[in-house]
């Protein structure tokens, strides 16, 4: 098993610009959780899915973020437009079931920098 | 969910015993633990959970006190791999999946 694919590693971007992130859940899996980290605010839940609709978005932080899943296999994260206080590595995460068994498995992140 | 309390930071001898604390004191009887830890820009890592029974697994131990109002998470052999961020979480059984993280204990594991 692959593991959850997160794309891409690394993203540098100049502030106003779209920037897209890619999540790859574990085959099976039904839930999707995006994560944010920064050093000030730690790690933030941000929004998931469940069966590919989404359950909780309450931290998402405003209107210019965004997150979709079209199917079980495949969510993204956009930033539109995106600012220096964006800059943060996001991880994706996925688990299998929704009882208090469900471990969840993280991506390696995407680091990104708005400049 | 309850909030959880930990220390910020451990240091820990290699080969020794990591004994990392957490107070939840205000868990509910339908809220389990969790530990997770993070090594340095890598994601997050599943270690083992428990409801109030002690639990062990192939990384390390889970001690629920018996009011549940504490735990204690062993690393038995602690190695410089060790060193990582680790989280206590606790979650209810019938919430959702989402996991709320802390600020967690830093453990630097010293050769």
């Amino acid at each position: 098993d692959a593991g959850v694919i997160q794309s891409p590693r690394h993203e540098v971007t100049e502030m106003g610009q779209e920037v897209t992130l890619r999540c790859k859940p574990i085959s099976g899996h039904d839930y999707l959780f995006w994560y944010r980290q920064t050093m000030m605010r730690g790690l933030e839940l941000l929004i998931y899915f469940n069966n590919n609709v989404p359950i909780d978005d309450s931290g998402m932080p405003e209107d210019r973020f965004s997150a979709k899943m079209p199917n079980a296999s495949f969510s993204t994260l956009k930033i539109q437009p995106s600012e220096p206080r964006d800059s943060a590595v996001y991880f994706c995460a996925s688990s299998i079931t929704g009882g208090a068994g469900g471990e969840l498995f993280f991506g390696e992140g995407s680091r990104l920098t708005v400049l | 969910d309850a909030k959880t309390t930990q220390p910020p930071s451990m240091d820990c001898a290699e080969g020794r015993a990591a004994n990392l604390p957490c107070n939840h004191s205000t868990i509910s009887g339908n809220e389990y633990v969790y530990w997770y830890r993070q090594i340095h820009s890598q994601g997050p890592q599943y270690i083992i959970h428990g409801l109030k029974n002690n639990e062990t697994n192939e990384m390390a131990s889970l001690i629920i006190t018996e009011d549940r109002k504490s735990s204690t998470l062993i690393l038995p052999h602690a190695t410089l791999r060790d060193t990582a961020v680790y989280y206590c979480i606790v979650r209810a059984i019938y919430n959702t999946d989402k996991l709320i993280f802390g600020t967690g204990t830093r453990l630097q594991v010293f050769p």
